[in-house]
């Protein structure tokens, strides 16, 4: 089976710019979640999305947004990028609903955002 | 007090040893624990899961937790200097879907 993939794998972006990343979940998973790693802060939780619904939500401003779509593919827009949003963003998979005993997630390669 | 706290390392064991990496939890009513690899510049690779008190072993690897204690480690047997690297642990906080929080990780040197 084919892993997690992401696109772009890098991005040079400016201050003030949007920003669309892509992620294709393993096959037949349906969860998404998404996640911002820096080596400030380390890996910190974006938002999850589960049938094309946003399950579960961390502590990002609204400037950062995400969709899933029905083949469970997800995107993650990040609108009047700042300087501090330079970071891997990194897509994890899941095939099962979670919560509780929730299945393990597998993370794809990542996106290196850069905003100059 | 972070949610997830783990000791930043570095932990340095010679080759052959056995490396013990420990992470501690706040949330009690925590359900999933994940430890995590991470090589410099790489994504995150899982390691283990676990989810009840008590040890699992896959190889190598022995993921211990103890919830009573909001305690979780991670042996690793016979070390190898490919064994170099940061080690996360995760513990999901959602009762209803997925959502990790991440210790800081701990680094990890394999020495000769």
């Amino acid at each position: 089976k084919a892993g997690v993939t992401q696109t772009p794998r890098y991005l040079i972006k400016t201050r003030g710019q949007q920003v669309t990343l892509s992620c294709s979940p393993i096959s037949g998973h349906r969860s998404v979640s998404w996640y911002q790693q820096t080596p400030g802060q380390g890996l910190q939780f974006l938002f999850e999305y589960f049938s094309e619904t946003q399950r579960n939500k961390g502590n990002f401003p609204g400037r950062f947004s995400g969709r899933q779509f029905s083949n469970s593919r997800s995107e993650m827009n990040v609108s009047t990028l700042e300087l501090g949003d330079s970071a891997l963003y990194l897509c994890a998979s899941s095939p099962l609903a979670g919560g509780g005993r929730t299945d393990t997630q597998y993370f794809g390669p990542g996106t290196r955002l850069t905003v100059l | 007090q972070k949610e997830v706290e783990q000791n930043s390392g570095p932990l340095s064991v010679p080759e052959g040893a056995i490396a013990s990496l420990n992470c501690t939890y706040s949330d009690r009513g925590s359900q999933s624990f994940f430890w995590y690899r991470q090589y410099s510049g790489k994504s995150p690779e899982l390691i283990m899961s676990i989810y009840s008190n008590g040890d699992k072993e896959d190889g190598r690897f022995t993921a211990q937790l103890n919830k009573a204690s909001q305690y979780v480690s991670l042996l690793i047997r016979d070390s190898q200097p490919s064994d170099s690297a940061t080690y996360l642990c995760a513990v999901n906080l959602s009762q209803r879907g997925n959502k990790l929080t991440f210790g800081t990780g701990t680094q990890l040197k394999v020495e000769l």
